[in-house]
């Protein structure tokens, strides 16, 4: 069955600190990895986007990481600010692009 | 570029009545939308995939009849809830895939919040 999981479920950190969020996958065959960010109430944005054969890709101050033969990202966020406070969501595409794999999501709260 | 808005924003209803959400992509076409709910502290799920001027198709316990889906054009696609109750409130999201371009990534828009009192 095509899963994606996610951790942690929530995380609180510290205006300027470092966070890194995990996401584990089974889905196959594989297409691409996204990592979005969804404020409350609000649609998911597109953070990065990742194929089989790349391993990190940067957006400003998000990083995701992919490792394909263990089937795992990562998502690390520096100097965090009290507006990346959201649910960062882990999206595996199965195939054709159309068919998304939802993770769960881990919800971040950055505290002055 | 590759915005997609929905409308209403938000709305509530009474039991039984019927709701209609738009979807539309801003500044490109799109031949397929998508249509997810998310309960609150959870992921999307997928509804259903719109495809323009041919019927949609439902995921698995999806009831076709209550969510109808029209896709009239390759910039709109409609989501009405028909004969709403309350465990139809949830929060709705489309997304919307390029005819031409970034083909490989769906464009979410912003939700619309249904309340069904």
């Amino acid at each position: 069955k095509n899963q994606v999981e996610q951790s942690p479920q929530s995380l609180i950190i510290l205006e300027g600190k470092n966070c890194t969020l995990q996401c584990n996958y089974t889905v196959s065959p594989f297409s691409n990895l996204r990592w979005y960010k969804q404020d409350t109430g609000r649609g998911p944005v597109s953070l990065t986007i990742m194929t089989f054969s790349e391993n990190t890709k940067s957006n400003g101050r998000y990083t995701a990481t992919l490792d394909a033969d263990t089937k795992q990202s990562s998502l690390h966020i520096t100097a965090s600010q009290l507006s990346d406070s959201a649910s960062y969501i882990c999206v595996v595409a199965d195939e054709g692009f159309q068919k998304l794999v939802f993770g769960t999501g881990t919800r971040l709260l950055v505290s002055p | 570029g590759a915005v997609v808005s929905q409308h209403p924003s938000r709305v509530i209803c009474k039991s039984g009545t019927s709701v209609k959400i738009e979807c539309r992509s801003l500044d490109f076409q799109a031949t397929t939308m998508f249509w997810y709910r998310q309960f609150p502290k959870k992921s999307l799920m997928l509804m259903a995939t719109s495809n323009e001027g041919s019927k949609a198709t439902y995921e698995q316990g999806v009831e076709k009849d209550k969510f109808l889906i029209n896709h009239a054009s390759l910039t709109l696609s409609t989501l009405t809830v028909t004969s709403a109750h309350p465990e139809d409130s949830s929060f709705y999201i489309c997304s919307a895939l390029p005819l031409a371009g970034n083909t490989d990534t769906q464009y979410f828009g912003p939700g619309t919040r249904l309340t069904v009192l």
